[in-house]
């Protein structure tokens, strides 16, 4: 059964940072992997998909890296905003499971004035 | 284009009651899944449809149904509802099932069961 984990759970930071968020899985059977913004109480915005073949993909001043051998994918941001407060969510796609998503439990990140 | 719209975005029932939900996937987009979100256990997916046809079932009660029709919109149902059911519905579209096929989700309805 596939299980996905992100670290860490919660982070702060002052604006202008940049920061890493993880995410791991257990079996790398995966089509892909797509990262995920979740403002409070909203749905989802869909930030980066990384096709398994792919090492990487980038957006501004996001990119995401994918290994999908030893089953992690790591989230850059850089020079971090306060408008970047969000919950980052990583779900896998897993080869057996048409579209269904594997989601990690999220990592909840505010960005301090 | 227009997104994922789902329709209505808050409703609050009470239990032993049934509720349906809306979910029209972006223009051209004939696969549409739908997820459970709740603070304790996370995203939990439900059912996939793609051309009018479940393709995946996720580990829900028989309660939990749905269904889709020919123009890709789609339901569910949750019938004798519980205190559990309270959560946010989340659906999702994509154009294919395929491997390339990019997730897209719509705003979520907030189901509150009394």
């Amino acid at each position: 059964k596939q299980e996905v984990t992100q670290i860490p759970a919660a982070l702060s930071v002052p604006e202008g940072e940049n920061l890493v968020l993880n995410c791991s899985f257990t079996d790398s059977a995966i089509y892909n992997l797509q990262w995920f913004r979740q403002d409070p109480g909203k749905g989802l915005t869909s930030l980066l998909l990384i096709q398994s073949s792919q090492r990487e993909q980038t957006s501004g001043r996001l990119n995401a890296s994918l290994d999908k051998s030893s089953g992690r994918s790591t989230l850059y941001i850089a020079a971090s905003q306060p408008g970047d407060s969000a919950t980052y969510l990583c779900a896998v796609r897993p080869e057996t499971s048409g579209s269904r998503l594997t989601f990690g439990e999220g990592t909840q990140l505010t960005v301090n004035p | 284009k227009a997104g994922v719209t789902q329709t209505p975005r808050y409703l609050i029932k009470t239990r032993g009651q049934q509720v349906t939900l809306s979910c029209s996937p972006i223009s051209g987009h004939r696969s549409v899944s739908w997820y459970q979100q709740t603070p304790g256990q996370g995203l939990q997916f439900l059912f996939e449809y793609f051309s009018e046809t479940q393709r995946n079932k996720g580990n829900f009660p028989g309660r939990f149904s749905g269904r889709q029709f020919s123009n890709s919109r789609s339901e569910m149902n949750v019938s004798t509802l519980e205190l559990g059911d309270s959560a946010l519905y989340l659906c999702a579209s994509s154009w294919t099932t395929g491997a390339q096929g990019e997730q897209f989700f719509g705003p979520g309805t907030r189901l509150t069961v009394l």
